[in-house]
């Protein structure tokens, strides 16, 4: 069946450290592709998204390119913020297969300090 | 934008009796509805799809006796747990969706803790 990996946390960066987090996928239609973020005590907001291979998903300074090609939809910043600290869920959902049902990566926390 | 509310935000619970749990658009009418579970440190788990007007869809696995939902409204989503025990403690978010099509985006709320003693 479809899955999500994401590259294990917790990750700890400085402010203005540069963010990369990895998020492969398996899947066997056209999925559209996620980033979630979770604060701490809240429940989940949508990042961005891309709906086709080479989309590029941006918000907030955060972006993640759709790889077909490595199946790959890594999220990246480049200048992190304390207030960027959250777990972050990668996410896909192969909409005509699955009535849009969202799988999602096992999550992976970032701590950023000042 | 779109929002979704959830109701308890917080639950404590004696073994062996039932809570309910709200989930409400606000804005919006929610054709179809999900309901997640969330365990510390983990990935969210897809327990059920509701779709207003009927029979909610359960993952494998997820006991439908006792996880009970109701959509009986195209802004409300239930979900009870009955005869609660402590293994039902977590965290239980729900989304909505607001058209048919599979492209919709779905909106989270922003959950409940359940705590069962």
């Amino acid at each position: 069946g479809d899955s999500v990996t994401q590259m294990e946390g917790p990750v700890t960066l400085s402010e203005e450290a540069c963010l990369t987090i990895n998020c492969t996928y398996t899947a066997t239609g056209y999925p559209s592709l996620f980033w979630y973020v979770q604060y701490p005590g809240e429940g989940l907001q949508l990042l961005l998204k891309a709906t086709k291979a080479d989309d590029k998903g941006s918000n907030k300074g955060f972006e993640a390119t759709y790889r077909k090609e490595t199946t790959s939809f890594h999220l990246e910043k480049g200048s992190v913020q304390v207030s960027d600290s959250a777990v972050y869920f990668c996410a896909l959902s192969d909409g005509y297969n699955q009535g849009g049902k969202l799988i999602f990566g096992q999550g992976t926390e970032l701590s950023v300090k000042p | 934008g779109a929002v979704v509310s959830q109701h308890p935000s917080r639950v404590i619970c004696k073994s062996g009796t039932s809570v309910k749990i709200e989930c409400r658009s606000l804005d919006f009418q929610a054709t179809t509805m999900f309901w997640y579970r969330q365990f510390p440190k983990k990935s969210l788990m897809l327990m059920a799809t509701s779709n207003e007007g009927s029979k909610a869809t359960y993952e494998q696995g997820v006991e439908k006796d006792k996880f009970l939902i109701n959509h009986a409204s195209l802004t409300l989503s239930t979900l009870t747990v009955t005869s609660a025990h402590p293994e039902d403690s977590s965290f239980y978010i729900c989304s909505a969706r607001e058209g048919t099509g599979v492209s919709y985006e779905q909106y989270f709320g922003p959950g409940t803790r359940l705590t069962v003693t």
